[in-house]
């Protein structure tokens, strides 16, 4: 499968900054998503990435406090904005060579606000 | 919205035990696919299922797509320390965005 790699690893920031989340693939994928997992909860989509065009966001996520961007088939970015302490999560990249393959992960932006 | 119903939510079990999980749900999925996650790192995929009624193993992990495409379940027989983890039961739809379980956390006691 695809080797995800996702950066940073893990970050504190301070609230009201906003942090910018890259996930690079070591191969062209049609589909990329983003995913919050609070603490001892499972996985949310926030979003699909689509590839020249703006993302589709699922219910309770706007595009304003998660802007995403996805400029080829191999790179995508999440960026959390003014953040507050309840954005304290991991954030995971998901990429599938199809609408109907299997996801695979990155390890995840551990992510803390103070 | 969609709803997935994972259970047990944890289980301790002693090494050498088989273990069973499922996942049920109000609706219906293309797909059902199973995930372990360790700390610190992001979900595995275990096993993937495409067609209702079929079951699939992978090694010691054997998991089923419900008749109903509501459902499914995974068995890990003769369990070892390292199957240590949490384990995630996801749901596919059309547009390809996976809905998740909440997640069975597995200690084993050697």
């Amino acid at each position: 499968s695809a080797v995800i790699s996702q950066k940073p690893s893990r970050d504190i920031c301070q609230r009201g900054t906003s942090l910018t989340i890259q996930c690079q693939v070591d191969s062209q994928v049609t589909m990329m998503f983003w995913y919050r997992q609070q603490p001892g909860q499972s996985l949310t989509l926030i979003a699909t990435a689509n590839q020249g065009s703006e993302a589709t966001y699922e219910s309770g996520f706007v595009i304003d406090k998660f802007p995403i961007s996805r400029p080829n088939l191999t790179f995508s970015t999440l960026t959390v904005s003014n953040m507050s302490p309840e954005d304290s999560s991991i954030y995971l990249c998901s990429v599938a060579r199809g609408r109907n393959q299997p996801q695979h992960f990155g390890d995840g932006t551990r992510l803390s606000i103070l | 919205g969609q709803q997935l119903n994972q259970s047990p939510q944890s289980m301790f079990i002693q090494e050498g035990e088989d273990v069973s999980m499922n996942c049920t749900s109000s609706s219906i999925f293309n797909t059902w696919l199973w995930y372990k996650q360790d700390p610190g790192e992001g979900p595995v995929l275990l096993i993937a299922l495409y067609k209702a009624g079929e079951l699939t193993s992978n090694g010691r992990l054997t998991a089923q797509f419900g008749i109903t495409r509501k459902d499914s379940f995974l068995n890990i027989s003769a369990s070892i320390p390292s199957d240590v983890g949490i384990y995630f039961c996801a749901g596919q739809v059309d547009t390809g965005k996976l809905i998740f379980g909440q997640g069975t956390t597995l200690q084993v006691k050697p």
